[in-house]
């Protein structure tokens, strides 16, 4: 157990709709990250937050949004899904901003039909 | 552009000693990451090496040569329960992990 926690486990929604993922790092830890893992595309880094403020962007569609709030859980909003969205959305924590040692959450499985 | 190359399969034997070499082209560097990973489950931290050198941590070494853009994972004492997924990553921009597409080490009896 690395202590990052995330909900829900599954997700089965259609495509259009908008879900959010959560996230709640480890105890103490400033830095979350949201990462995409699908078969084709294997593990992609999408957004960082250190503390509340957007520090690391990656490859994340205009369609995906994240925040992360003063208790520092973080949320992962995805709209408009497509069936190519369907995959494992892990978050990850660190207590610093430079995170080459991260600890991940088991993930959400997101399904969209 | 940046990539990371790791072999896609490693086949061992229980007991004996394997290597999972990983060669990184990327803008920033700070450092190079090990992860494992079981089918269905999480990436779970194994090492961070920012610095060139062989950092150990019990059966799991891993090596750093930033002059040659190279590191490697060394996995002594192979068991069973290490058959998973290896994922070399590097750090750049902050917090940014760069993951290469993991090698899947299978361990026979």
């Amino acid at each position: 157990d690395s202590g990052v926690t995330q909900t829900p486990k599954h997700l089965i929604t259609a495509t259009g709709q908008r879900v959010t993922l959560r996230c709640s790092p480890r105890s103490g830890d400033l830095s979350v990250y949201w990462y995409q893992q699908s078969l084709d595309q294997g593990l992609q880094f999408l957004i960082q937050y250190y503390n509340g403020e957007e520090r690391a962007k990656g490859n994340i569609l205009e369609r995906f949004s994240a925040q992360q709030f003063p208790d520092l859980h973080s949320e992962l909003n995805l709209s408009s899904l497509e069936l190519g969205d369907s995959a494992l959305y892990f978050c990850a924590s660190s207590h610093r901003d430079r995170g080459g040692e991260q600890y991940f959450g088991p993930g959400t499985r997101l399904t969209v039909t | 552009g940046q990539s990371l190359e790791q072999p896609s399969e490693v086949t061992a034997v229980e007991g004996a000693i394997v290597q999972i070499n990983c060669t990184y082209q990327t803008s920033g560097f700070y450092g190079l990451s090990w992860y494992q990973q079981h089918d269905g489950g999480a990436p779970t931290f194994l090492s961070y090496n920012a610095l060139d050198g062989l950092e150990e941590t019990g059966r799991f070494s891993s090596f750093l040569s930033r002059s040659d853009s190279y590191g490697y994972l060394l996995l002594q004492e192979l068991q069973m329960k290490d058959s998973a997924s290896y994922f070399c990553a590097v750090n750049n921009q902050g917090g940014k992990l760069i993951f290469g597409q993991g090698t899947e080490l299978s361990v026979k009896p």
